[in-house]
């Protein structure tokens, strides 16, 4: 079983601010986590993914989250938010093969 | 690379008839894609597992009769959906799987039945 709880549904930051988005999972095998973004009317594109290699996981637009074993955490961050971030985010956990369980998203506002 | 694309983009159609969907991984091939369907402001739910020269696997609720699935080649899958009412106006999302564990997502189908 594994399930995502994404905090939030709504994050506003400043142009230039730090974008944090939390995410937390549960799963009972080592997890694949991913975060991915979504524009309106757009499919999901994929920012990131941890798949048990470093913790620390870069992506695609400055964005990076970290893997938190011990917190159950997949937190998605970014230095200095830009009005080009503002989308609808989802986090999700696969255990690799299985289906991917998707959260039910946070949508982040950028205000100039 | 890993790049999936839908058509149509959007589609509008009469109550009852019938809605086809492909969905293709244009650079690599997938024996696994996955239907999604989205509803306003709200996460993706899967509709079902689509598996190459097999029938696909419904999620609980999810009416194989009416929404028919055809995954007949490593590159193509289709959603139609038969006797389409107002209700089953939604986006439409596809996935296909890479590897062991990565989706990456077609840009959806906006299907508005009248």
């Amino acid at each position: 079983a594994q399930s995502v709880t994404q905090l939030g549904s709504h994050v506003s930051v400043s142009e230039g601010a730090l974008v944090l988005l939390r995410c937390n999972y549960s799963s009972s095998v080592p997890p694949y986590l991913f975060w991915y973004v979504q524009y309106p009317n757009q499919g999901l594109q994929l920012l990131l993914k941890y798949t048990s290699a470093a913790t620390l996981v870069k992506g695609i637009n400055g964005f990076e989250a970290e893997f938190k074993k011990s917190e159950t955490s997949f937190h998605l961050t970014k230095p200095s938010a830009h009005m080009s971030d503002a989308a609808e985010y989802f986090c999700a956990v696969s255990g690799g093969y299985q289906k991917v369980t998707f959260g039910t998203g946070t949508k982040l506002q950028v205000i100039p | 690379g890993a790049v999936v694309s839908q058509h149509p983009s959007r589609v509008i159609c009469k109550s009852g008839t019938s809605v086809k969907i492909e969905c293709r991984s244009l650079d690599f091939q997938a024996t696994t894609m996955f239907w999604y369907r989205q509803f306003p402001k709200q996460s993706l739910m899967l509709m079902a597992t689509s598996n190459e020269g097999s029938k696909a696997t419904y999620e609980q609720g999810v009416e194989k009769d009416k929404f028919l699935i055809n995954h007949a080649s490593l590159t193509l899958s289709t959603l139609t959906v038969t006797s389409a009412h107002p209700e089953d106006s939604s986006f439409y999302i596809c996935s296909a799987r890479l590897g062991e564990e990565t989706q990456y997502f077609g840009p959806g189908t906006r299907l508005l039945v009248l």
